[in-house]
């Protein structure tokens, strides 16, 4: 069965609110890695992820390895924040990169 | 420190066309993806290469795509012949397999069959 389970698979924010997008997997897990792309453009990372919280910005990711999940959080959401996000996970089981099916976020004026 | 470099950034083909992307993964990374990208679909893996040896290919796109490691530094993927289905963006990534290893990702290879 499928690995990743990224939720929700689509998002709509008013601007100025907040949004938590979720990572589960199934599998053991060397490392975890979030990307964005904005509509028409490339992947982009923003955390490296393995284990514990990280910040950059309005953007929070925490990894909890035991019970098998990540979160991106995005504060204070703006309208360039729309696009997708995806998550990565390196698998200590099959030793294979694995992605969500992404979150497609739009965020409203 | 370069990055993941993919050529050319766009092409157009006509149906039955062959055509050939490229990808010249991180210096030093051993483990290699071609991925195809669709809205509808979203990230779907074509195939993966470890040390240039193929570790798995994408089942549903084998019998018109090849995806070929020649050398370490370079990788091809061939479409042959070509469908308007097929139009995508079709993305490389690679990373350095170890425990814990970041993914990178070039900006990818927009096809548009006609």
């Amino acid at each position: 069965g499928q690995q990743v389970q990224q939720s929700p698979a689509s998002l709509v924010l008013q601007e100025g609110e907040n949004a938590e997008l979720q990572c589960n997997f199934s599998t053991s897990l060397n490392s975890m890695q979030w990307f964005y792309q904005r509509p028409g453009g490339s992947l982009v990372s923003l955390f490296y992820n393995p284990s514990g919280t990280k910040h950059s910005g309005r953007l929070t990711s925490t990894t909890v390895i035991k019970e098998r999940r990540s979160s991106l959080h995005i504060s204070s959401s703006q309208t360039t924040d729309s696009g997708t996000y995806l998550c990565a996970l390196d698998s200590s089981n099959t030793n294979k990169v694995v992605f969500g099916t992404g979150t497609r976020l739009q965020v409203l004026p | 420190d370069a990055g993941v470099t993919q050529t050319p950034r766009h092409e157009v083909a006509e149906k039955g066309q062959t055509i050939i992307l490229k990808c010249e993964p991180v210096s030093g990374h051993n483990d290699l993806f071609w991925y195809r990208q669709t809205k509808i679909q979203g990230l779907e893996l074509l195939s993966y290469f470890r040390s240039k040896s193929l570790m798995e290919d994408g089942g549903a796109f084998k019998d018109r795509f090849k995806a070929e490691m020649l050398n370490s530094s370079f990788s091809t993927l061939k479409i042959q012949p070509t469908e308007p289905k097929d139009s995508a963006v079709y993305l490389c990534a690679s990373s350095h397999h170890r425990e814990g290893t970041e993914v990178f990702f070039g900006k990818g290879t927009r096809l548009t069959v006609v």
